[in-house]
């Protein structure tokens, strides 16, 4: 695709819920992270994948957040019982370069609200 | 630990003033910093990395390393230049740290 797809764009949801965020990198990056956005909390990173190593997660802030990455490409980030604070924005973005971080590539987001 | 501050959360400035976005950083070793923009309803993007000392829409970034800052700059500014900026720091981790942002508004 042209740039890092997300689904969905907007998800409503009740409290106690278990949501799911998918995000589709740029084809080719090997690097894929999730921050969250909130106002005025700026990007809170939370989790990073970097091809077939295992997961970053120092950034999750709870563990009823989980994400997974199949075949080095599709990811998918699961907020299991929401609770309102984590009503934000979730982004995801991709990289090509395996060492030092480069450029991010971000996708739209998927805003989240918890009612 | 590496840490990015950015202590304005609002700029509020007039088209064709300067303007000066601020950023500091906290990392021990030698940093990579770059400036990212999300302009309202598009998606966060690359302004400007420090490495590459270029000038994009008419924007200039200087790292010094005594002052540990990275500010943003622009001559005159425009009302295209509303938006938010970040500012994000690469240290030793593959992790980029993020400020929390500052908005930028430029009135006519």
């Amino acid at each position: 695709g042209a740039g890092v797809s997300q689904s969905p764009s907007n998800k409503v949801t009740e409290k106690g819920k278990d949501v799911e965020l998918r995000c589709d990198p740029i084809s080719g990056h090997t690097a894929l992270y999730w921050y969250r956005q909130s106002l005025g909390q700026g990007l809170e990173f939370l989790i990073y994948f970097q091809g077939n190593s295992a997961p970053d997660k120092s950034g999750l802030p709870s563990d009823r957040f989980s994400a997974e990455r199949t075949g080095g490409s599709v990811s998918t980030l699961t907020i299991q019982r929401t609770q309102q604070e984590d009503s934000a924005v979730y982004l995801c973005a991709s990289s090509s370069k395996t060492e030092n971080t480069g450029e991010l590539f971000f996708g739209e987001g998927s805003r989240l609200t918890v009612l | 630990a590496q840490r990015v501050t950015q202590p304005e959360k609002l700029l509020s400035v007039f088209k064709g003033a300067p303007v000066e976005l601020k950023c500091n950083y906290s990392y021990s070793g030698s940093p990579e910093l770059f400036w990212y923009v999300q302009y309202s309803r598009q998606r966060l993007q690359l302004l400007l990395r420090h490495i590459s000392r270029e000038s994009i829409k008419g924007f200039t970034a200087d790292l010094n390393k005594g002052e540990t800052s990275f500010h943003l700059k622009k001559p005159f500014a425009q009302e295209e230049d509303s938006a938010m900026y970040y500012c994000a720091l690469s240290g030793g981790s593959y992790i980029p740290t993020f400020g929390r942002g500052t908005s930028l508004i430029v009135h006519p």
